[in-house]
This record gives C-alpha cells, sequence and structure tokens, in this order.
C-alpha cells in the first residue's frame, strides 16, 4: 500500500547512545515532516524538509538531526538520548503544500 | 510565531452533533486543517480551509473565518468510533503545519 513507512515501531535506548529513525514515502512528495507527540499532547514539529535537498529546523529541533537522503528518505538522527526525548515520532509527508499530510504509524521510543 | 487553542475534552452522545473550535495566532496564513487520531494510531487529515466559508465532506465539516483568526470542526450523526482526539493546525507560507494540543472527544451511548 502506498504512504509513508517508519522503522523501527519501538525502540528503548539507553541514555547517551545514539540512534536513526527511517522514514520512506512512496507518494512522490516533494515535502516531508519529523514531529513527536508526547502524552496527551499535540504534535511538535522537529525538523522538516520542504523538498529534496533541504531541510529546516521546527520548533523543538535541539538534540536531534536529519538527513534528506533523497526524495522519498528521511531519516531522523538522535546523537546521543536523553530521558527527555521518550516519545512517539511520526513522519509525515504532502505534495501539496500544507493540503493533506500523510502520517506514519510511528516510532515508540523510550531512553531509559 | 504560531500558537493554537482548542477545548481539551468534549463529550456528546451518539447521533449528535458536536463542534470543535480553534483560534490561532501566526504570522503569514495559509489554511487551517483538522486531523483526526484514534489511541495508539497515527493523525489522519480530515479536512483543509484555504478560504472563508464551510467546507463539507460527508458527516464532518469545517469553516475558517480568517478574519477572527478562527475554525472549527462539525462532526454530525455522531458514531461511537468518532471517539479520538482531533488537531487543528495552521500553515504558515512555509507549508509547515504547526498543530494545537488536541481535543478528546468522547462519545457516549
Amino acid at each position: 500500500n502506498a504512504g509513508v513507512t517508519q522503522t523501527p515501531k519501538f525502540q528503548v535506548l539507553k541514555t547517551g547512545q545514539s540512534m536513526t529513525l527511517q522514514c520512506a514515502q512512496d507518494m512522490n512528495h516533494n515535502s516531508m515532516y519529523w514531529y513527536r507527540q508526547d502524552p496527551g499532547m499535540g504534535l511538535r514539529l522537529i525538523y522538516y524538509s520542504a523538498s529534496e535537498g533541504t531541510t529546516d529546523k521546527g520548533e523543538v529541533p535541539n538534540g536531534y538531526n536529519v538527513s534528506r537522503l533523497n526524495k522519498r528518505e528521511f531519516s531522523l538522527r538522535l546523537e546521543s538520548a536523553a530521558p527527555s526525548q521518550t516519545s512517539v515520532y511520526f513522519c509525515a509527508s504532502t505534495g501539496g503544500g500544507a493540503y493533506g499530510y500523510t502520517f506514519g504509524s510511528g516510532t515508540r521510543l523510550t531512553v531509559v | 510565531g504560531q500558537s493554537l487553542e482548542q477545548p481539551s475534552e468534549v463529550t456528546a452522545v451518539e447521533g449528535a452533533i458536536v463542534q470543535i473550535n480553534c483560534t490561532y495566532q501566526t504570522s503569514g496564513f495559509y489554511g487551517l486543517s483538522w486531523y483526526q487520531q484514534h489511541d495508539g494510531g497515527a493523525p489522519t487529515f480530515l479536512s483543509y480551509n484555504g478560504l472563508d466559508g464551510l467546507e463539507e465532506t460527508g458527516r464532518f465539516s469545517s469553516f475558517l473565518s480568517r478574519s477572527d483568526s478562527y475554525g472549527y470542526l462539525l462532526l454530525q450523526e455522531l458514531q461511537m468510533k468518532d471517539s479520538a482526539s482531533y488537531f487543528c493546525a495552521v500553515a504558515g507560507n512555509t507549508g509547515k503545519l504547526i498543530f494545537g494540543q488536541g481535543t478528546t472527544l468522547q462519545v457516549k451511548p
């Protein structure tokens, strides 16, 4: 099925470990986004990529880095995980600006 | 910057109509979107208003007043499966969406 695929679905890290969250879309969308969602909260934008080759900071970029590997793939890296980064991470893409984001199923990350 | 306000919780009975309001402050406004999220699931797109007025999609409608920086989502003929969180989100000129905190809708029999 066409859509946004995130891996892994679940991850437990120890404080200080690093990891990369993967996201790929097969809808030929130009723009891709990484959000985090904490319990009972809305989604907060971490980083986004308006088009292949560009990335920009969102509302909460500290502690994260991103790579837009190609048009399909947009990865999020935690260099040194902290308990405050325990969250659910969603990747999204859109081909029409602000209209109709498609979200992946999320990565549930726990940092202990 | 951008900020949005929406009620944290709304309760309604099956078959009723419910309205979820959203007010926003933003520099550079392109549109207001609504997303639905069931527990443990991904947000899914419901509607988008780029211009003033009402947009209707089946049982769901969304309204925007740009002069009042206000919009709402109207859900009609409520069903149990409509129990979920609903988020409004504003888009600026970069296309990125900034989300509100979400409204938890509980539909009771």
